[in-house]
């Protein structure tokens, strides 16, 4: 069975460009979910997928936007990067809600 | 809005020493999650707690709920090096993959 998987592990974008984010969910796992965290602070929602439609958002704007494809993999697409948008961001999985493991994360960097 | 909030934010242990962090939250909410990360790393899941008066143990690590104060405890009974790390704990209703994160709790036991 293999875990959830993020690619890419480190990326370094300047401001105002796009990045998308992927995520493989754990075999079975019908439901991924998106956080970010910056440094020292505890992971924050910014959505989730279920069946490739959203199903809930957390306090991010819209340039914050997702995708869940038929064999539920995921993407997050942040447009007009900023500063602040540097962070690690991590995709968890899900199957009916109980539980959720998370994949390794992405580094995000902005300059 | 749910918050939760953990404390101490930092903790300094010795090792063979006891101690406990705390973990309040604002609203009531169905499920209590306790998750470990080491440095540069993602979430582990520790505990997940459902009910009130909930106690779950692994090792030297022990997760107590009581829903009515809105608190949980992780307790850690005669600390070990390899204990250190940041510890979060998260609340969600009936779906784990919308959780609110508490800001973390970093370990350091020392010999």
């Amino acid at each position: 069975e293999t875990g959830v998987t993020q690619s890419p592990t480190h990326l370094i974008k300047t401001r105002g460009q796009q990045v998308t984010l992927r995520c493989s969910s754990q075999s079975g796992h019908n439901t991924v979910s998106w956080y970010q965290q910056a440094l020292g602070q505890g992971p924050q929602f910014i959505f989730q997928y279920y069946r490739e439609e959203e199903n809930g958002r957390g306090n991010f704007p819209p340039r914050f936007s997702g995708l869940q494809f038929p064999n539920y993999s995921s993407e997050l697409n942040v447009n007009a990067l900023e500063l602040d948008d540097s962070a690690l961001y991590l995709c968890a999985s899900s199957l009916g809600g109980f539980e959720q493991f998370f994949g390794p994360g992405t580094r995000l960097t902005v300059l | 809005e749910l918050k939760v909030e953990q404390n101490p934010l930092f903790l300094s242990m010795q090792e063979g020493k006891n101690y406990t962090i705390y973990c309040n939250y604002s609203t009531t909410s169905d499920r209590l999650y306790w998750y470990r990360q080491d440095p540069g790393k993602s979430l582990e899941s520790l505990f997940v707690l459902l009910s009130n008066g909930a106690v779950k143990q692994e090792g030297r690590l022990m997760a107590s709920l009581d829903t009515k104060a809105r608190l949980s405890t992780l307790h850690i009974t005669a600390a070990v090096h390899d204990l250190s790390a940041t510890y979060f704990c998260a609340v969600a209703g009936s779906n784990a993959g919308k959780s609110t994160f508490g800001d973390g709790t970093t370990l350091t036991v020392k010999p």
